[in-house]
Formats: C-alpha cells, structure tokens, sequence
C-alpha cells in the first residue's frame, strides 16, 4: 500500500483569507498528480492535472504546484470564498502499476 | 456533455444481503473506475476497466464484490453478501483513456449497511 498525505486535515478561514494544503507522496516511479474539489452532496471535480516537476496550474483564485524530485505539491487559494467550502483531495499515480493512491483530502470551511 | 450517470443514490441495506450498483459513464470514455471511499479515508480503488476488460482489481474482495462492464459501456458492482464495513460511498468514474487524464466522478452510491 502506497503512502499520500495530505495535511491540514480539516481548515477553518474567513471569507477573504489566502489558504494553501500539501499533498506528499512518494517521490519514486512518479507519473502524474492529479488535484479534485468535492462539494457536499455532488460529484468530485478535477481541478488539475500535474505531470512534470516544476509544474504550475491556475484556474481562477485557485492554483498549484509541484515538486516531483522532493514528493509533493501544494493547492493554494486566494481570497477564499464561501463557495471554496469543500474537500480538496489529491490523487498520485505511479509509473508502474495501474493504481489512483488518494489522500484522505483537506476539508476546508470558509466563514462568511 | 452529459455527466457520469450512478443509480441509486442512497441505498440502505442488512447485512448479508446483496446490492448492486449501477454506472453509466460518459460516452467515449474508454476507462471506467469504480471506488470505495469509507468515512474519514481517501477513495479507494477497486476496480478499473479498460474498456470491457479489467485492467486492475487486485483490492476488489473477490469473495463478495463482483463486478461486470459488459459491451464496454455501462458497468454493474455488486457486493453479495454485505458486511457492516461495506458501508461506504461508491463512486463510479470514467476518464478518455490512460491515466494522466482527469477522471470524470458520478455523484456516488451512499450504501448504509445495518
């Protein structure tokens, strides 16, 4: 059983505050990260798709990066929202094998 | 663009009895997932198809899970019989084809088995 981490496990921020979580993983046979926002009661979303070092993403307030040679990435968003209320969850996939190893993912609640 | 379709939504059951769950994915999508996600833990595959045939199942409980994607389209899980600790999200997803590309989720099958 392969090893992702994602910490904080849950996040509390007011409206308006710039947020980031980490996602590690093991920083052998990597070959893509992939990042997904899943809301209550709906069906989790990809956000991004991550597959060479030094890779940066953006998608409106929200953005990423990753770092293959050390294991990780992080998630940032800026200026958060009430509607950025969810669990953010990262998923590795190694070279070898055919296997998505999720994280327990990131709850984040955004105060009004 | 039509989404990842799952039936049924909520799904309460005894344990020792049986349950299936139903997924149709988005037209073209070649790789259909189906996951299990227990409370408090990421998802957790159990089984991938690449088309009709199985790419992956090696943490599918093969004494009690099956499942089928016949015609490579639609695909079936069933778990018979249940168990207290199957009680979980299911979650069915799809992607074009190969890894590297997003996966597309269904809004997943809550099963309460009691």
């Amino acid at each position: 059983i392969l090893n992702v981490e994602q910490s904080p496990q849950s996040l509390h921020v007011q409206e308006g505050d710039s947020t980031n979580f980490t996602c590690s993983f093991p920083s052998s046979n990597f070959y893509a990260l992939h990042w997904y926002r899943w809301e209550t009661a709906k069906s989790p979303e990809a956000l991004f798709v991550m597959t060479l070092n030094g890779d940066e993403k953006k998608k409106g307030r929200i953005s990423a990066t990753l770092n293959t040679k050390e294991g990780y990435s992080y998630l940032y968003i800026k200026g958060s929202q009430p509607e950025d209320s969810a669990t953010y969850l990262c998923a590795f996939f190694r070279g070898t094998g055919n296997q998505f190893y999720f994280g327990t993912g990131t709850s984040l609640t955004v105060i009004p | 663009e039509a989404g990842v379709a799952q039936s049924p939504r909520y799904k309460i059951i005894e344990k020792r009895q049986s349950v299936a769950f139903w997924c149709n994915p988005i037209s073209g999508h070649a790789t259909l997932y189906w996951y299990q996600q227990i409370l408090g833990q990421g998802p957790k595959l159990l089984i991938q198809f690449q088309n009709n045939g199985v790419v992956d199942d090696s943490q599918l409980p093969k004494d009690r899970f099956s499942a089928e994607r016949l015609k490579g389209v639609d695909s079936t899980l069933k778990i018979q019989p249940a168990k207290l600790e199957d009680s979980a999200v299911y979650l069915c997803a799809s992607s074009f084809t190969g890894n590297s590309y997003e996966q597309y989720f269904g809004p997943g099958t809550r099963l309460t088995v009691t």
